[in-house]
């Protein structure tokens, strides 16, 4: 089966950093994706893992450890948009068109 | 990135009616497509993997002859709710996977609200 943790909600400060962990146990694995996703909204794509170590993309950061099933999100200089719930999803397998299988979320939210 | 846009974006309607949503990759064409439920504070639950000229692939749990897919052509696909149920409300996203870029990412549309009264 496919297992993926994430904290269900996180506060940080607005301008500060927070780090939102994802674990996984999954059949196989072929990479990671992390999504933003604003309420009542569709999640938008913010970065991918395939390899381990880390993925920068500007305020966003993203790494992965195969050996722990473990990744983060890494988001610097929070702004008050960065409110919103952080999907981490789990590629198992090369075969079966790309499926996804995702984590419930996290909901962060940044205050004053 | 990709676009993939969604109609309608909202549909209210009666127990026992059927309702169609669009899927529509506007900038790439994407021979798989998957459809996602979302209920309130919950994460995406992939329904079923649609795939251009074939059928579906549908996820341990949902109905085929309820939730019927259709994926006519490399930009569109279809997601047909059957007698539509008060259960049946949720928020429903469809995925396209883009190829062309090297990651293999899926974009997601803007979701569908649908509430069955």
């Amino acid at each position: 089966g496919q297992n993926i943790d994430q904290p269900t909600e996180m506060t940080a400060t607005e301008g500060a950093i927070v780090q939102i962990n994802c674990t996984y146990q999954t059949s196989g694995f072929n990479g990671l994706f992390w999504y933003q996703q604003h309420a009542g909204e569709a999640p938008t794509f913010l970065s991918y893992n395939v390899l381990d170590g880390l993925e920068e993309k500007g305020r966003f950061s993203s790494f992965l450890s195969r050996s722990k099933g473990y990744s983060y999100l890494l988001l610097k200089e929070l702004q008050m948009k960065d409110s919103a719930s952080y999907l981490c999803a789990v590629r198992p397998q090369k075969g079966g068109g790309n499926k996804l299988t995702f984590g419930t979320g996290t909901q962060l939210k940044v205050e004053l | 990135g990709a676009v993939v846009s969604q109609h309608p974006s909202w549909v209210i309607c009666k127990s026992g009616t059927s309702v169609k949503i669009e899927c529509r990759s506007l900038d790439f064409q994407a021979t798989t497509m998957f459809w996602y439920r979302q209920f309130p504070k919950q994460s995406l639950m992939l329904m079923a993997t649609s795939n251009e000229g074939s059928k579906a692939t549908y996820e341990q749990g949902v109905e085929k002859d309820k939730f019927l897919i259709n994926h006519a052509s490399l930009t569109l696909s279809t997601l047909t709710v059957t007698s539509a149920h008060p259960e049946d409300s949720s928020f429903y996203i469809c995925s396209a996977r883009d190829t062309g870029i090297g990651v293999e990412t899926q974009y997601f549309g803007p979701g569908t609200r649908l509430l069955v009264l």
